[in-house]
């Protein structure tokens, strides 16, 4: 149990593209996803906290209108990426839970985006 | 604030060997959650095993074992019987019940299994 999807794993585009990367829980309904940026051999950056129903919470330094994020149902959550500059470039990975802080987030496998 | 400290940034195991992945926190709630999470090549994060703040004994998963030395604020992963499969970056992360359910990584460890 406890399976997220995330879609699609890699994507490849040109420079002004806006890129939607989809995360779905596909056996639990997830009350809170998480998206994360992780730089080659670096840890994991929570960029921001994604509740059901209301506007995504994020990160200092990230910004809201970059990454535009919608969590319209209990099992699916978004990201945009707009307009993507090569900068953008990275590793992006969604997380889902569906309960309090002792139960683990399960993550999808991760979306690679190369902007060129 | 809360900080995870993983201060190994790559460690080396012999086949069958077990080996220890180092982890300590810094938290001023009481109430609050560990975590370990491999992460392979291919990227995607792995939950390996949980251990709560509160709970009495050491969590185990299999091979997978959780030392938690609360006093010293450390919660170091050990890896019994290690295999090659075994090679990945492994996290260790917190959340705390003031943050819900968000977690803090540290920088993680790259462990690599020698044959």
């Amino acid at each position: 149990g406890a399976v997220v999807s995330q879609h699609p794993s890699r994507v490849i585009c040109k420079s002004g593209t806006s890129v939607k990367i989809e995360c779905r829980s596909l056996d639990f309904q997830a009350t809170t996803m998480f998206w994360y940026r992780q730089f080659p051999k670096q840890s994991l950056m929570l960029m921001a906290t994604s509740n059901e129903g209301s506007k995504a919470t994020y990160e200092q330094g990230v910004e809201k209108d970059k990454f535009l994020i919608n969590h319209a149902s209990l099992t699916l959550s978004t990201l945009t990426v707009t307009s993507a500059h090569p900068e953008d470039s990275s590793f992006y990975i969604c997380s889902a839970t569906s309960g309090t802080s002792n139960q683990p987030q399960h993550f999808g496998d991760g979306t690679r985006l190369s902007i060129l | 604030a809360q900080k995870i400290t993983q201060t190994q940034p790559g460690m080396f195991v012999q086949e069958k060997e077990a080996v220890t992945l180092d982890c300590t926190y810094d938290t001023s709630d009481p109430s609050y959650g560990l975590f370990w999470y491999k992460q392979p090549s291919s990227g995607e994060m792995i939950f390996l095993i949980y251990q709560g703040s509160y709970d009495q004994q050491n969590a185990t998963e299999g091979r997978y074992s959780l030392n938690f030395q609360k006093a010293r604020k450390s919660a170091n992963l050990v890896i019994s019987a290690s295999q090659l499969g075994d090679s990945a970056m492994y996290f260790c992360a917190m959340s705390y019940q003031g943050a819900g359910n968000m977690l803090t990584f540290g920088g993680g460890t790259r462990l690599m299994v020698k044959p």
